[in-house]
């Protein structure tokens, strides 16, 4: 089955230093590709959402030049949480989604900004 | 907009009991629905979904029912398992539109115990 790959699956960092997640789609070509985010005990949060090859569409509230998303290619899209902050601490998941419209998700990213 | 409403947990059920879990949504069209699972630290993974009314998903035992008249899209398990201890969201998907992105529910916890 479709396989997507999340690396890396925890990452602690310094306030004020830059991560970035990759999430790579390993058998299937995905055409969009979502970024979520998600607090303790609470629901998936959708952060944007990418098309390969073109400009990422936030949602409401999420600051595009802190959440910095590229899809460069049907197989890989990342996300770079810049200038982090401890409020930055979340689990990301990312999603990819192919034209028979399955989505196939990411085991997520445990980011901890000390 | 689109919405979706689970039961709020947590739920405690002991091993080999009954498990309903509810959803119900509101869309504005005739969306897709889905049940994903998250075990502890993972990402979410498909449970089962149904893509038009009176359409009944099923997977290890669960199933579900999607009915049109009362916008629901109840979980339901016979006999849960120790296993099965994990967060369930319930999800839709507009049809139409370019992004196809879910619409997810707060998630439910269920913990089964021996």
């Amino acid at each position: 089955g479709a396989v997507v790959s999340q690396h890396p699956s925890r990452v602690i960092c310094k306030s004020g230093t830059s991560v970035k997640i990759e999430c790579r789609s390993l058998d299937f070509q995905a055409t969009t590709m979502f970024w979520y985010r998600q607090f303790p005990k609470q629901s998936l949060m959708l952060m944007a959402t990418s098309n390969e090859g073109s400009k990422a569409t936030y949602e409401q509230g999420v600051e595009k030049d802190k959440f910095l998303i590229n899809h460069a290619s049907l197989t890989l899209s990342t996300l770079t949480v810049t200038s982090a902050h401890p409020e930055d601490s979340s689990f990301y998941i990312c999603s990819a989604t192919d034209s028979n419209y399955g989505y196939t998700f990411g085991s997520g990213t445990r980011l901890t900004v000390v | 907009g689109n919405s979706v409403t689970q039961m709020e947990g947590p739920v405690t059920l002991s091993e080999e009991a009954f498990l309903t879990i509810n959803c119900t949504y509101t869309a504005t069209g005739y969306p897709s629905l889905f049940w994903y699972v998250q075990y502890p630290g993972e990402g979410l993974q498909l449970l089962l979904k149904a893509t038009k009314a009176d359409d009944k998903g099923s997977n290890k035992g669960f199933e579900a029912t999607y009915r049109k008249e009362t916008t629901s899209f109840h979980l339901e398990k016979g006999s849960v398992q120790v296993s099965d201890s994990a967060v369930y969201f319930c999800a839709l998907r507009e049809r139409g539109g370019s992004n196809y992105k879910l619409t997810f529910g707060k998630g439910t916890l269920l913990t089964v115990n021996p």
